[in-house]
Parts: C-alpha cells; structure tokens; sequence
C-alpha cells in the first residue's frame, strides 16, 4: 500500500492564480518531507522541503505547509506560472534520509497563459 | 558543475536480454541512490551507494538487478535477464552528505519488448 499519495493526478490554473498540490501520507513516522519538480526527459529537481518540527516553510513564490495530525502536506504557487507547469512530486523520509524518500506519483500541474 | 549523466538515455531490449546503465555522479558526492519510476507511477528507491559501499539495497526488486559501483566514482546497474516488468524510467541521483538532498540525473528510460 502506498504510505505517499498525491490524489491529483493533474491540476490546470490560469497564469497569476494560485496553485495548491496536495498530498497525503500514512507513515506518522516521517519526519522530512520534499517536493520535487520534474520537467519532461529531465530528473526531478528539489523544490522545498519541510521538517516536521515546522508546519510551514516559504520560498519565494512556493510555500509548504505541513497538517502533522492530518498527515497531510500542500504546496502552494502564488503567483502561477506558465514556467511552473511540470509534474511535481511530493516525498517523505525517516530520519532526515532525503536520498531514500517515498514518493507519491505525481500531480501534472499546467499553467495557462 | 556537471551535473548527474546517465547513460544511455534510452534502451530497447528484448525479454531475456542484459542491459547495464551507467550513472556518473556530481564530482565529490560520495552518497549514490538509484530510483525507478515504472509506468508513470511513483517513483521508488533502490539502493543507495556510500562511496564504493553499498550502504542500504532494500528497494532492489530481486537479483536479476545487480550494481556496482567500482572505486567510489561512476556507478552501473546491470539487468539480467531483463523481463518485461523491468520497464521503466531509472534515475540515478547523487549527494555530497549522508542526509542532503539527492541531485537527480535525467534517467535512463527502458524499454523491454
């Protein structure tokens, strides 16, 4: 059974509004958590991470929030790109071990201009 | 900086047949994950490389899967014989510290008919 689910396999915003992915787990002990961005025939690139110490952490345009007792993550894009479309994956880890995170599969977010 | 190659990009092979891919990672990251993303699903684990030691093989499928990782620099992993599941996108990613975050390669996408 999958501990990392994204539920939305794709997700389309107009360009300037804001994009939300969200993302559910089952594990209570991760305790790290990624998202990651991928464009076609490219790796998946670190976007923002979250430690489960914190319930929110924000980069510039992309914030992470964290419902420790929900068990559940979002990303938020504020304001959308048309830059930003790509798939992005939500991970988690035990112990801080990003290198040996579980994944989720995936949410195709497009942007439109 | 280089980032992480792989290579071949893309392979086709026949059921039965062997197949090795090749990871070379950023210079001086002496922490190596491989990963596999199977029919657009999630993406999983494999094994993580410590220099030239194999640091944890969990996620490695069964024994037709073998990697190496001769000297601590580039790493391959062979296929053999490679069945039809084996299909799929593998990635290989690299870290300089034991808990940061892996920088992707962009994956080697096989194909087993």
């Amino acid at each position: 059974d999958q501990q990392v689910k994204q539920n939305s396999p794709s997700l389309s915003v107009q360009e300037g509004r804001i994009s939300i992915l969200n993302c559910d787990y089952t594990n209570s002990m991760f305790d790290y958590f990624l998202w990651y961005k991928k464009y076609p025939a490219e790796g998946p690139t670190f976007l923002i991470s979250i430690s489960s110490i914190k319930d929110k952490n924000e980069d510039g345009r992309f914030t992470v929030f964290l419902n420790k007792s929900a068990k559940h993550l979002s990303l938020h894009i504020v304001p959308s790109q048309p830059g930003d479309s790509a798939v992005y994956f939500c991970a988690a880890s035990l112990n801080t071990n990003a290198g040996k995170s579980t994944f989720g599969d995936g949410t195709t977010l497009t942007v439109k201009p | 900086e280089a980032g992480v190659t792989q290579f071949p990009s893309h392979s086709v092979i026949e059921k039965g047949q062997t197949v090795t891919l090749r990871c070379d990672p950023i210079s001086g990251h002496d922490n190596l994950y491989w990963y596999r993303r199977v029919m657009g699903k999630e993406i999983k684990f494999l094994l993580h490389f410590v220099k030239e030691s194999k640091q944890d093989e969990s996620g490695m499928p069964n024994n037709r899967f073998l990697a190496e990782r001769t000297g601590g620099t580039y790493s391959t992993l062979k296929v053999q014989p490679a069945e039809l599941e084996d299909s799929g996108v593998y990635f290989c990613a690299s870290s300089q510290i034991f808990t940061g975050v892996p920088y992707f390669g962009p994956g080697t996408r096989l194909t087993v008919t």
